[in-house]
Protein backbone atom coordinates (compact mmCIF):
# COMPACT_ATOMS: atom_id res chain seq x y z
CA UNK A 1 0.00 0.00 0.00
CA UNK A 2 1.18 3.32 -1.14
CA UNK A 3 2.17 5.56 1.90
CA UNK A 4 3.45 9.34 1.76
CA UNK A 5 5.38 10.97 4.34
CA UNK A 6 6.08 14.84 4.52
CA UNK A 7 8.97 15.72 6.62
CA UNK A 8 8.78 18.73 8.37
CA UNK A 9 5.13 18.24 9.62
CA UNK A 10 5.76 22.21 10.54
CA UNK A 11 8.05 25.10 9.69
CA UNK A 12 8.50 28.69 10.62
CA UNK A 13 10.99 31.30 8.73
CA UNK A 14 11.45 34.68 8.23
CA UNK A 15 10.48 36.30 5.26
CA UNK A 16 13.25 36.38 2.40
CA UNK A 17 14.70 32.80 3.36
CA UNK A 18 14.74 30.05 0.72
CA UNK A 19 13.42 26.60 1.91
CA UNK A 20 12.88 23.14 1.04
CA UNK A 21 10.13 20.79 2.10
CA UNK A 22 10.46 17.27 1.39
CA UNK A 23 8.02 14.45 0.22
CA UNK A 24 8.47 10.53 0.28
CA UNK A 25 6.84 7.78 -0.86
CA UNK A 26 7.15 3.93 -0.73
CA UNK A 27 6.18 2.44 -3.99
CA UNK A 28 8.06 3.92 -6.93
CA UNK A 29 4.87 2.82 -9.12
CA UNK A 30 3.39 6.50 -9.36
CA UNK A 31 1.57 7.86 -12.68
CA UNK A 32 2.43 11.98 -11.23
CA UNK A 33 2.90 13.50 -8.55
CA UNK A 34 1.26 16.88 -8.08
CA UNK A 35 2.32 19.69 -5.24
CA UNK A 36 -0.79 21.12 -3.40
CA UNK A 37 -0.84 24.41 -0.98
CA UNK A 38 -4.18 24.79 1.25
CA UNK A 39 -5.00 27.80 3.19
CA UNK A 40 -6.62 27.06 6.28
CA UNK A 41 -10.56 26.47 5.57
CA UNK A 42 -10.13 26.51 2.15
CA UNK A 43 -9.67 24.00 -0.47
CA UNK A 44 -6.72 22.67 -2.37
CA UNK A 45 -4.72 24.95 -4.58
CA UNK A 46 -2.49 22.79 -7.26
CA UNK A 47 0.74 24.37 -7.43
CA UNK A 48 3.07 21.77 -9.43
CA UNK A 49 2.55 18.39 -11.65
CA UNK A 50 5.09 16.20 -12.25
CA UNK A 51 4.46 13.29 -14.82
CA UNK A 52 6.60 9.96 -13.62
CA UNK A 53 9.06 10.37 -16.91
CA UNK A 54 10.26 14.16 -15.47
CA UNK A 55 12.42 15.15 -13.19
CA UNK A 56 11.44 18.50 -12.44
CA UNK A 57 9.10 21.66 -12.92
CA UNK A 58 9.50 24.82 -12.35
CA UNK A 59 6.70 27.54 -12.06
CA UNK A 60 7.42 31.25 -10.23
CA UNK A 61 9.27 31.07 -7.63
CA UNK A 62 8.70 27.32 -6.78
CA UNK A 63 10.76 24.35 -7.98
CA UNK A 64 9.79 20.74 -7.61
CA UNK A 65 12.20 18.14 -8.10
CA UNK A 66 11.18 13.89 -8.38
CA UNK A 67 13.30 10.90 -8.19
CA UNK A 68 10.90 8.11 -8.84
CA UNK A 69 13.71 5.08 -8.06
CA UNK A 70 14.28 6.87 -4.60
CA UNK A 71 10.73 7.36 -3.64
CA UNK A 72 11.46 11.40 -3.41
CA UNK A 73 10.29 14.76 -3.98
CA UNK A 74 11.25 18.05 -3.03
CA UNK A 75 9.37 21.50 -3.12
CA UNK A 76 11.83 24.34 -3.31
CA UNK A 77 10.59 28.15 -2.59
CA UNK A 78 12.47 31.10 -3.25
CA UNK A 79 12.76 33.65 -1.38
CA UNK A 80 9.40 32.92 0.81
CA UNK A 81 7.12 35.66 1.59
CA UNK A 82 4.37 36.07 4.63
CA UNK A 83 1.75 35.40 1.44
CA UNK A 84 3.45 31.82 0.95
CA UNK A 85 1.99 30.59 4.64
CA UNK A 86 0.35 27.62 4.30
CA UNK A 87 -0.48 23.81 4.35
CA UNK A 88 1.31 22.49 1.54
CA UNK A 89 0.59 18.82 0.20
CA UNK A 90 2.51 16.33 -1.65
CA UNK A 91 0.33 13.90 -3.61
CA UNK A 92 1.50 10.73 -5.87
CA UNK A 93 -0.98 9.01 -8.08
CA UNK A 94 -1.55 5.40 -8.26
CA UNK A 95 -0.11 3.42 -11.34
CA UNK A 96 -3.45 3.68 -13.02
CA UNK A 97 -3.63 7.87 -12.65
CA UNK A 98 -7.23 7.55 -11.01
CA UNK A 99 -6.26 8.25 -7.52
CA UNK A 100 -3.63 10.83 -5.69
CA UNK A 101 -2.32 9.83 -2.09
CA UNK A 102 -1.37 12.51 -0.38
CA UNK A 103 0.90 13.27 2.72
CA UNK A 104 0.00 15.25 6.16
CA UNK A 105 1.02 17.76 4.48
CA UNK A 106 3.82 20.48 5.88
CA UNK A 107 2.80 23.79 7.58
CA UNK A 108 4.41 27.00 6.66
CA UNK A 109 4.83 29.98 8.52
CA UNK A 110 6.47 33.05 7.08
CA UNK A 111 7.28 35.88 9.44
CA UNK A 112 7.67 39.46 8.13
CA UNK B 1 -13.23 30.33 -16.43
CA UNK B 2 -15.09 28.89 -13.37
CA UNK B 3 -13.78 26.53 -11.33
CA UNK B 4 -14.98 23.18 -9.47
CA UNK B 5 -17.86 24.11 -7.70
CA UNK B 6 -19.77 22.10 -4.39
CA UNK B 7 -23.05 22.77 -2.85
CA UNK B 8 -23.81 23.19 0.45
CA UNK B 9 -20.50 24.54 1.88
CA UNK B 10 -21.82 23.16 4.94
CA UNK B 11 -24.22 20.40 6.12
CA UNK B 12 -25.46 19.45 9.48
CA UNK B 13 -27.33 16.35 10.01
CA UNK B 14 -28.37 14.10 12.69
CA UNK B 15 -26.84 10.31 12.77
CA UNK B 16 -28.55 8.00 10.64
CA UNK B 17 -30.24 10.67 8.37
CA UNK B 18 -29.29 10.42 4.29
CA UNK B 19 -27.54 13.18 2.57
CA UNK B 20 -26.28 14.04 -0.67
CA UNK B 21 -23.27 16.33 -1.56
CA UNK B 22 -23.16 17.74 -5.57
CA UNK B 23 -20.03 18.79 -7.29
CA UNK B 24 -20.26 20.65 -10.29
CA UNK B 25 -17.04 20.29 -12.62
CA UNK B 26 -15.37 22.37 -14.82
CA UNK B 27 -16.57 22.62 -17.80
CA UNK B 28 -15.03 20.31 -20.50
CA UNK B 29 -13.17 17.53 -17.70
CA UNK B 30 -14.26 14.33 -18.05
CA UNK B 31 -12.36 12.65 -14.97
CA UNK B 32 -14.60 13.49 -11.66
CA UNK B 33 -12.98 12.63 -8.10
CA UNK B 34 -14.32 12.54 -4.59
CA UNK B 35 -11.77 13.24 -1.62
CA UNK B 36 -12.59 13.43 2.18
CA UNK B 37 -10.70 14.91 4.63
CA UNK B 38 -10.36 14.48 8.63
CA UNK B 39 -9.08 17.21 10.26
CA UNK B 40 -5.00 17.22 10.19
CA UNK B 41 -4.97 14.58 7.65
CA UNK B 42 -4.21 14.61 3.88
CA UNK B 43 -7.76 14.01 1.48
CA UNK B 44 -8.29 10.30 1.31
CA UNK B 45 -9.75 9.05 -2.16
CA UNK B 46 -12.77 7.88 -2.57
CA UNK B 47 -14.14 7.22 -5.94
CA UNK B 48 -13.52 8.38 -9.65
CA UNK B 49 -15.27 8.95 -12.71
CA UNK B 50 -14.16 8.83 -16.49
CA UNK B 51 -17.20 9.85 -17.98
CA UNK B 52 -21.06 8.55 -16.46
CA UNK B 53 -19.50 5.63 -15.40
CA UNK B 54 -17.26 5.13 -11.82
CA UNK B 55 -13.74 3.49 -12.84
CA UNK B 56 -12.70 3.60 -9.88
CA UNK B 57 -14.72 3.29 -6.50
CA UNK B 58 -11.73 1.39 -4.14
CA UNK B 59 -11.95 4.11 -2.05
CA UNK B 60 -15.28 4.12 -0.95
CA UNK B 61 -15.19 3.01 2.76
CA UNK B 62 -18.60 0.83 3.09
CA UNK B 63 -21.72 0.31 1.18
CA UNK B 64 -23.66 3.01 2.58
CA UNK B 65 -21.45 5.71 0.14
CA UNK B 66 -22.55 5.63 -3.26
CA UNK B 67 -21.91 8.59 -5.90
CA UNK B 68 -23.21 9.19 -9.55
CA UNK B 69 -22.79 11.10 -12.85
CA UNK B 70 -25.34 10.34 -14.79
CA UNK B 71 -24.80 13.03 -17.63
CA UNK B 72 -20.96 13.01 -17.25
CA UNK B 73 -20.79 16.40 -15.74
CA UNK B 74 -22.42 17.16 -12.47
CA UNK B 75 -21.78 14.60 -10.00
CA UNK B 76 -23.94 13.48 -6.43
CA UNK B 77 -22.05 11.64 -3.44
CA UNK B 78 -24.44 9.90 -1.56
CA UNK B 79 -24.57 8.64 2.41
CA UNK B 80 -27.16 6.44 4.00
CA UNK B 81 -27.46 5.97 7.42
CA UNK B 82 -24.61 8.84 8.71
CA UNK B 83 -22.82 7.88 11.14
CA UNK B 84 -20.51 10.42 13.57
CA UNK B 85 -17.50 9.20 11.88
CA UNK B 86 -18.60 10.28 8.71
CA UNK B 87 -17.96 13.93 9.82
CA UNK B 88 -15.42 15.48 7.54
CA UNK B 89 -14.50 18.28 4.72
CA UNK B 90 -15.78 15.99 1.56
CA UNK B 91 -13.90 17.87 -1.69
CA UNK B 92 -14.60 17.16 -5.38
CA UNK B 93 -12.00 17.26 -8.16
CA UNK B 94 -12.13 17.11 -11.93
CA UNK B 95 -9.37 17.33 -14.56
CA UNK B 96 -9.12 16.67 -18.23
CA UNK B 97 -7.80 13.18 -17.73
CA UNK B 98 -5.57 11.34 -15.92
CA UNK B 99 -2.72 12.53 -16.99
CA UNK B 100 -3.89 15.99 -16.26
CA UNK B 101 -3.66 18.19 -13.16
CA UNK B 102 -6.54 17.65 -10.19
CA UNK B 103 -8.12 21.17 -9.50
CA UNK B 104 -10.01 20.93 -6.51
CA UNK B 105 -13.29 22.25 -5.74
CA UNK B 106 -14.04 24.18 -1.60
CA UNK B 107 -15.16 21.40 -0.22
CA UNK B 108 -18.60 20.65 1.64
CA UNK B 109 -18.03 20.41 5.58
CA UNK B 110 -20.36 17.15 6.58
CA UNK B 111 -21.10 17.36 10.44
CA UNK B 112 -23.18 14.51 11.49
CA UNK B 113 -23.98 14.99 15.29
Amino acid sequence: KQEVTQIPAALSVPEGENLVLNCSFTDSAIYNLQWFRQDPGKGLTSLLLIQSSQREQTSGRLNASLDKSSGRSTLYIAASQPGDSATYLCAVSNQAGTALIFGKGTTLSVSS
Amino acid sequence: GAGVSQTPSNKVTEKGKYVELRCDPISGHTALYWYRQSLGQGPEFLIYFQGTGAADDSGLPNDRFFAVRPEGSVSTLKIQRTERGDSAVYLCASSLGTENEQYFGPGTRLTVT
